[in-house]
């Protein structure tokens, strides 16, 4: 069995401003992660993904997120926001290729 | 790049009908689809994966007589909700297996809304 739990149910920002949005998994087996951000009835952005390699992986619009297996968490961080990155954030987990399982989500409302 | 249509975008329905939601890849084969449901202001949830040729796989406590998952072909997979109520209204959202490099791609979802 796998979980993903996204810590921060909201989280406000100033634009220009950094934002990290934490994410921490679960799993018996090794698994792929991601993070895909929803803008309002519409469906799911690609922003990056982790399947091997390096732990570091960067990914659209200037974000990038750290794989730390010792810690099971994917946190995604962004050095400088814009207005435009106010949105829906899914951390996802998949151990069975295409099979996500997402978290909770993270509302991120950037302001001037 | 590759894209994953869903049709329609909106439908709204009386009580009892049975809605028919389409996902389709454009431009690229599938042999596999993923059904999500999303309620409002939630994460999405896996309904069932859909699999070109044979019976879709359902999660658990989904309905397979309720949500009936067809996929007739490598670039189209429907769903349809059968004898709709007001608490099947949500966001549906497919997503697709790019046959070959297995790219994940998503759908811009289908929002049902059950009178």
């Amino acid at each position: 069995a796998q979980s993903v739990t996204q810590l921060d149910s909201q989280v406000p920002v100033f634009e220009e401003a950094p934002v990290e949005l934490r994410c921490n998994y679960s799993s018996s087996v090794s698994v792929y992660l991601f993070w895909y951000v929803q803008y309002p009835n519409q469906g799911l952005q690609l922003l990056l993904k982790y399947l091997s390699g390096s732990t570091l992986v960067k990914g659209i619009n200037g974000f990038e997120a750290e794989f730390n297996k010792s810690q099971t968490s994917f946190h995604l961080r962004k050095p400088s926001v814009h207005i435009s990155d106010t949105a829906e954030y899914f951390c996802a987990v998949s151990n069975s290729w295409g099979k996500l399982q997402f978290g909770a989500g993270t509302q991120v409302v950037v302001t001037p | 790049g590759a894209v994953v249509s869903q049709h329609p975008s909106r439908v709204i329905c009386k009580s009892g009908t049975s809605v028919k939601i389409e996902c389709r890849s454009l431009d690229f084969q599938a042999t596999t689809m993923f059904w999500y449901r999303q309620f409002p202001k939630k994460s999405l949830m896996l309904m069932a994966t859909s699999n070109e040729g044979s019976k879709a796989t359902y999660e658990q406590g989904v309905e397979k007589d309720k949500f009936l998952i067809n996929h007739a072909s490598l670039t189209l997979s429907t769903l349809t909700v059968t004898s709709a109520h007001p608490e099947d209204s949500s966001f549906y959202i497919c997503s697709a297996v790019r046959q070959g490099d297995g790219e994940l791609f998503f759908g811009e979802g289908s929002r049902l809304t059950v009178l």
